[in-house]
């Protein structure tokens, strides 16, 4: 059964400051990993979807990056800012294609 | 594009009340549709998918359901809830399984 950690639980960090979140997996036969933004009480938002043969995948100031045979992804935030506060979950696609969540990073900006 | 809606946004039910949550998503055909739970602190866990009008598969035995009676319309139910049942209900979809998943705003559910 695929198990999907992501440490630390929760971060605070000064605006301007880089942020790395980091995701691990325990079964690397994945078919692709996805990182999500929840903000409080609402739904999550795909942030960037990174297939099993690529290393990695950038979006605006964002980069995830995929190491499967190490079971590790780590999304990447650029310059961050106060709106940038969130809950990130990444998400494993196995090959099965049953989808397993972690429990998510809940990042704070502090302006 | 694509939307996805889900109702009711907030739901406080007393406990042996039945339940009726509904999504449903525009601007696609034939999309799999997938009911989440989330608990605080927790991952998301899969409560139901559906590949197909019909067409359900059940992740976790438990007093909910889901049924899919048009393309693009997906109901969890229950007949009688349990405190148990509270928490925060997602719905979503994806073109094919395995592609990127996009989610509803999501329901909280308070069983009281």
């Amino acid at each position: 059964k695929q198990e999907v950690t992501q440490i630390p639980a929760a971060l605070s960090v000064p605006e301007g400051e880089n942020l790395v979140l980091n995701c691990s997996f325990t079964d690397s036969a994945i078919y692709n990993l996805q990182w999500f933004r929840q903000d409080p009480g609402k739904g999550l938002t795909s942030l960037l979807l990174i297939q099993s043969s690529q290393r990695e995948q950038t979006s605006g100031r964002l980069n995830a990056s995929l190491d499967k045979s190490s079971g590790r992804s780590t999304l990447y935030i650029a310059a961050s800012q106060p709106g940038d506060s969130a809950t990130y979950l990444c998400a494993v696609t196995s090959n099965d294609y049953k989808l397993s969540f972690g429990a998510g990073t809940t990042v704070t900006v502090r302006a | 594009s694509q939307t996805i809606h889900q109702w009711p946004a907030t739901l406080v039910q007393p406990v042996g009340s039945p339940l009726s949550l509904e999504c449903t998503v525009e601007g696609t055909s034939n999309p799999n549709l997938y009911w989440y739970r989330q608990a605080a602190g927790r991952g998301l866990q899969l409560l139901f998918y559906s590949v197909g009008i019909g067409q359900i598969s059940s992740e976790v035995p438990q007093n909910l359901s889901a049924s899919r009676p048009q393309d693009r319309q997906f109901i969890l139910s229950s007949k009688k809830l349990l405190l148990s049942d509270s928490g925060f209900y997602l719905c979503a979809w994806s073109v094919r399984t395995g592609n990127t998943i996009y989610f509803g705003e999501g329901s909280w559910l308070t069983v009281v």
